[in-house]
């Protein structure tokens, strides 16, 4: 069975905390994505990757920065946790010929900052 | 990317067909149509996707319309368990995966 795994369901952290989310993968993907997800505003990419290494910009960069040191990891990284950071963080896989291929997500890591 | 557009929700009874429709006249030649669902507290499903000819899976159908400026998602007999916010997406790159507002498919027992 294909899976996404993200590190936990539920996270508290406190304002100005360094932040971390993982994510791993079992498909032997080449992309990664995450996405936060808020009510009204749906699904916005964050950022995603195409290869080890490599990342790309997605709509709301901002305050985010990630890294892919190994194929099947892909972490987010809030370097200063703000409230306004306080959401449902989703990350998915897919292979490389993405546009003809189905994308995975995992269960989602709902973060709150206090 | 180019843009689509849903209908912010629809009704539907158990046991009964379910029509989505999703309007991408901006589509380009290349882009294929795709649609998920996201179930409540999860995170999103792929259902099936396309390029230019009608698709069936096990969970679904889409029609694509002849120009591809249109499609629709059709579920043959709605279940409760389908109740879900559906999502069509064009998909124009090998990487990006971008979600517009979706449809939320009530289903009625």
């Amino acid at each position: 069975d294909v899976k996404v795994t993200q590190s936990s369901r539920y996270l508290v952290k406190r304002t100005g905390e360094k932040v971390f989310l993982e994510c791993v993968q079992d498909m032997d993907h080449e992309n990664m994505f995450w996405y936060r997800q808020d009510p009204g505003l749906g699904l916005r990419l964050i950022y995603f990757s195409y290869d080890v290494k490599m990342k790309e910009k997605g709509d709301i960069p901002e305050g985010y920065s990630v890294s892919r040191e190994k194929k099947e990891r892909f972490s987010l990284i809030l370097e200063s946790a703000s409230t306004n950071q306080t959401s449902m963080y989703l990350c998915a896989s897919s292979p490389q010929q993405g546009r003809n291929t189905e994308a995975f997500f995992g269960q989602g890591t709902r973060l709150t900052v206090v | 990317d180019a843009k689509t557009t849903q209908p912010n929700s629809m009704e539907s009874n158990e046991e009964e067909p379910v029509h989505l429709p999703c309007n991408h006249s901006t589509i380009s030649g290349t882009d294929y149509i795709h649609w998920y669902r996201q179930l409540p507290s999860q995170g999103p499903e792929y259902v099936i996707h396309g390029l230019t000819s009608n698709v069936n899976n096990r969970m679904a159908s889409l029609a694509i319309a002849e120009d591809r400026k249109s499609s629709t998602l059709i579920l043959h007999r709605a279940t409760l368990r389908d109740a879900a916010v559906y999502y069509c997406i064009l998909r124009d790159s090998n990487y990006k995966l971008s979600f517009g507002a979706g449809t939320t498919v009530t289903v009625r027992a």
